[in-house]
């Protein structure tokens, strides 16, 4: 019973370089999100998906992109980091929407550093 | 742009105290949730509620949903060490919004000393 796997737990980049963040769930939700939290500042939607082949921006996508190949999986990319992107990143999935807002299941996260 | 705001942002309690905290807005929602969120490790869903003036119950912990559905409320009688943690609620709002317009408050960043 894994729920929503994150991979790497840590990692330390350098100005410019580029990553993936995986993101893996086996509870066949179709909804998946992309959160970053920084100290102090709670939780921002950077992209989400509604399902395979659907994705949409949140409140932070710039310098991200991301893409919905398959339900399991919703990689979250780093083309070029910068030192503002430093944070942990969470991963969520929560079955399809509704009237009342759906549990969202959450990764335990990706520790990320630009240095 | 529509808020979350939670308080106290820190609380230092003994443990067997009760405490309150707090999540505030001057926008509606149509439901609320509150989760906890320990170090190294994802939010976990405690609780959702939908209708204004709800009270939901997890052993320790009451939760409330103000009238006007602007607001809510978590309280925790006689805390344990167990209970040390960041706790976020988080809104849908209203009307309308998708799935993607999840709001997270700061959080409340609660230590339950023995």
């Amino acid at each position: 019973n894994a729920g929503v796997t994150q991979t790497p737990k840590f990692r330390i980049l350098k100005i410019g370089q580029s990553m993936t963040l995986q993101c893996a769930q086996d509870m066949n939700h179709n909804y998946m999100y992309w959160y970053r939290q920084d100290p102090g500042m709670g939780l921002k939607l950077i992209y989400y998906s509604v399902g395979a082949g659907i994705t949409d921006k949140g409140e932070v996508p710039n310098g991200y992109n991301v893409s919905r190949s398959t339900t399991e999986d919703f990689p979250l990319r780093l083309e070029l980091a910068a030192p503002s992107q430093t944070s942990v990143y969470f991963c969520a999935s929560s079955p399809s929407g509704g009237r009342v807002w759906q549990p969202q299941h959450f990764g335990d996260g990706t520790r990320l550093s630009i240095l | 742009t529509q808020l979350l705001e939670q308080s106290p942002q820190f609380l230092s309690i003994q443990e067997g105290e009760n405490l309150t905290v707090y999540c505030n807005s001057s926008s509606v929602f149509s439901s609320l949730q509150w989760y906890r969120q320990e170090p190294g490790e994802g939010p976990v869903l405690l609780v959702t509620v939908v209708t204004g003036g709800e009270v939901k119950k997890l052993k320790r912990l009451t939760f409330q949903f103000g009238d006007a559905r602007k607001d809510s409320s978590l309280h925790i009688t006689a805390a344990q060490p167990g209970d040390t943690g960041l706790y976020l609620c988080a809104g849908k709002p209203r009307p309308g919004g998708s799935q993607g317009n999840l709001i997270f408050g700061k959080g409340t960043k609660l230590s339950v000393k023995p």
